[in-house]
């Protein structure tokens, strides 16, 4: 089946800095990769995803890049606020439709 | 719309009892899910369903039951509960994204 490596596993900036998490996925066939942002107590929060048609995409200051040679994809948050500070998952959805697997998490801290 | 709602929100059992934890979605997707999610850890997936009447085990699917007989619905049932189950129990539903509800989270004693 489909494994999802993520790094780093907690990330510490300073506000206004960027924040980089990547992500490695082991089934060439995957076609969808969302990110998700997890607030303490909360559930996950899609934020951005793409397709594996697509290169980069982006949202005001979240962008996400796909490599399909390499198999990896990372999430870009640029401005850091102290808001932004959360667990992100990465996740990539293989050959069953719907099923998603994810990485282990990251812990970002925003620090004013 | 409400999404995915989760019910109940915190429930203490002791180790051999059952429950049942409810997730309920009006988005009309046909795609539910349930994982649990360990302290530090990322997902699992326990149990999904791609429609009425149609479930499947996940990666952690021992120890768990599901039933979808209705769109909206699909509970998830712990039968003996073990202390390994301590954890915090999430449902998602889709048609493409997955939505999560706010989760379930469980100690069992």
């Amino acid at each position: 089946g489909e494994n999802v490596e993520q790094h780093p596993s907690t990330l510490s900036v300073q506000e206004g800095d960027s924040a980089v998490i990547k992500c490695t996925y082991s089934d060439s066939a995957s076609n969808y990769f969302p990110w998700y942002k997890q607030e303490l107590g909360k559930g996950p929060q899609l934020i951005i995803d793409i397709r594996s048609n697509v290169g980069e995409k982006k949202d005001q200051r979240i962008a996400v890049t796909l490599n399909k040679t390499a198999k990896h994809f990372s999430l870009h948050i640029t401005e850091t606020q102290p808001e932004d500070s959360a667990v992100y998952f990465c996740a990539a959805r293989g050959t069953s439709y719907g099923k998603l697997t994810f990485g282990q998490g990251t812990i970002l801290t925003v620090h004013p | 719309n409400a999404g995915v709602t989760q019910t109940p929100k915190f429930r203490i059992l002791k180790i051999g009892q059952s429950m049942t934890l409810q997730c309920t979605q009006d988005m009309n997707h046909n795609y539910m899910y349930w994982y649990r999610q360990d302290p530090g850890m990322g997902l699992k997936l326990i149990y999904y369903s791609v429609g009425a009447g149609i479930t499947d085990k996940g990666e952690v699917p021992n120890g768990y039951n599901v039933s979808r007989s209705t769109t909206e619905d699909f509970p998830l049932r712990l039968e003996l509960a073990a202390p390994s189950q301590t954890s915090v129990y999430f449902c998602a539903s889709s048609r493409e994204t997955q939505y999560f509800g706010p989760g379930t989270r469980l100690l069992v004693l």
